[in-house]
């Protein structure tokens, strides 16, 4: 089965800094990659998704890769804020399958 | 619209009590899920149900059972609560007959069992 694989497990950026979380996955039939947000005391929420068809989407100060070959994908955000503080949680799966989630990584962006 | 809606918040057990976690959606969802979160461990898939009257088991079933009660609702038991179930519980829906699509998720119930 999927193996998704996270890292790091915590990051912590000055405020304007970039922040970058990279996960692995094992299973190369898996073709769509999700990035989950988590705010304390709430349930995760989809910030941005790729799928295996393209290499780079962005949305905002949020942008997501992905190399195939290598099967990795990774989270990039810009001009980080305080706001921006959270876990994020990496995801993998392919059609008909559950996702599989990566331990998460918990960002603290300081002002 | 709610999204996903899940009760309790909070519970406290004993061991060997038992309950249900509820959960519904109002997205017209084909499929959803029920996961646990612990500390370090991200989300463990507990199980899913693709489609009304499907479940299957996940990567963390024992202990549990779920039923697909319609298409809005799908319930977790735990039958016999033990201490290694304390967590947090989450309940997912997505709106494909497969699971490759986007996952809502509940606020989530915070269980403990003493």
């Amino acid at each position: 089965g999927e193996n998704v694989e996270q890292h790091p497990s915590t990051l912590s950026v000055q405020e304007g800094d970039s922040a970058v979380i990279k996960c692995t996955y094992s299973d190369s039939a898996s073709n769509y990659f999700p990035w989950y947000k988590q705010e304390l005391g709430k349930g995760p929420q989809l910030i941005i998704d790729i799928r295996s068809n393209v290499g780079e989407k962005k949305d905002q100060r949020i942008a997501v890769t992905l190399n195939k070959t290598a099967k990795h994908f990774s989270l990039h955000i810009t001009e980080t804020q305080p706001e921006d503080s959270a876990v994020y949680f990496c995801a993998a799966n392919q059609a008909g399958t559950a996702l599989i989630f990566g331990k998460g990584t918990t960002l603290s962006v300081s002002s | 619209n709610a999204g996903v809606t899940q009760t309790p918040k909070f519970q406290v057990l004993k061991t060997g009590q038992s309950m249900t976690l509820q959960c519904a959606q109002d997205m017209n969802h084909n499929s959803m899920y029920w996961y646990r979160q612990d500390p370090g461990m991200g989300l463990r898939l507990i199980y899913y149900s693709a489609s009304e009257g499907t479940t299957d088991k996940g990567e963390v079933p024992n202990g549990y059972n779920v039923s697909r009660l319609n298409k809005r609702e799908f319930s977790l038991r735990l039958e016999s609560a033990a201490p290694s179930q304390t967590s947090v519980y989450f309940c997912a829906s997505s709106g494909g007959t497969g699971s490759n699509n986007e996952q809502y998720f509940g606020p989530g119930t915070r269980l403990t069992v003493t």
